[in-house]
């Protein structure tokens, strides 16, 4: 079982803002990083370092992180934003790398 | 631009052993830390292994710790996984991907090649 807790799924409608949690104490360690994929898609990374945006992603794409808690923001979604979304950092050891369960953005 | 192609998938037995391939292009392979991430079927994401830049360096998930191998050469530009004694769970679609700045975390990913544990 991955020790970074997502909820399963999150719906927003077109416009709106959605708003993806990931807690676990590896943030208290390490920073997140939030990777979005699209069914049938190998992963992409949208947010790194918190709340850095890799070129090419859009504006919309925000993160943050506080305490054991991260969030990734997308404001004003669209209907290609629907995918799963993962957060990344660390166990909480401290010492590998670890996802969180995922959770599945339904824009409607 | 940055390409990474896994090879070496397929059937195997439980039991068995398997070794994955990848072959990096694009970018200074000797730069950057590599890893492998699996991802079952129809299931969430998976750290397996990492790699430092030069090998001097390698960590494992503990689902895989002492079955699994990552190696890279670097006169090559492949990064390799040795997978012994296979497992019914280890069942996945396996990445290859590529460290982001610092090597922690994954910056690109390859499009993955599927293993399957058969009993």
């Amino acid at each position: 079982s991955s020790e970074l807790t997502q909820p399963p799924s999150v719906s927003v409608s077109p416009g709106q803002t959605a708003w993806i949690t990931c807690s676990g104490d590896g943030f208290t360690r390490k920073n997140a990083y939030w990777y979005q994929q699209k069914s049938g898609r190998v992963p992409v990374l949208v947010i790194y370092e918190d709340g850095k945006r890799p070129s090419g992603i859009p504006e919309r794409f925000s993160g943050s992180r506080s305490g054991t808690m991260a969030t990734l923001t997308i404001s004003g979604a669209q209907a290609e934003d629907e995918a799963d979304y993962f957060c990344y950092s660390t166990d909480s050891s401290g010492h590998y790398g670890a996802f969180g369960s995922g959770t599945k953005v339904t824009v409607l | 631009q940055v390409q990474l192609v896994e090879s070496g998938g397929g059937v195997v037995q439980s039991g068995r052993s398997l070794r994955l391939s990848c072959v990096a292009s694009g970018f200074t392979f000797s730069s950057y830390a590599m890893h492998w991430v699996r991802q079952a079927p129809g299931k969430g994401l998976e750290w397996v292994a990492l790699i430092w830049y030069d090998g001097s360096k390698a960590d494992y998930a503990d689902s895989v710790k002492g079955r699994f191998t990552i190696s890279r050469d670097n006169s090559k530009n492949t990064l390799d996984l040795q997978m012994n004694s296979v497992r019914g769970d280890d069942t996945a679609f396996y990445y290859c991907a590529r460290g982001g700045s610092g090597g922690w975390y994954v910056d690109f990913w390859g499009q993955g090649t599927l293993v399957t544990v058969s009993s």
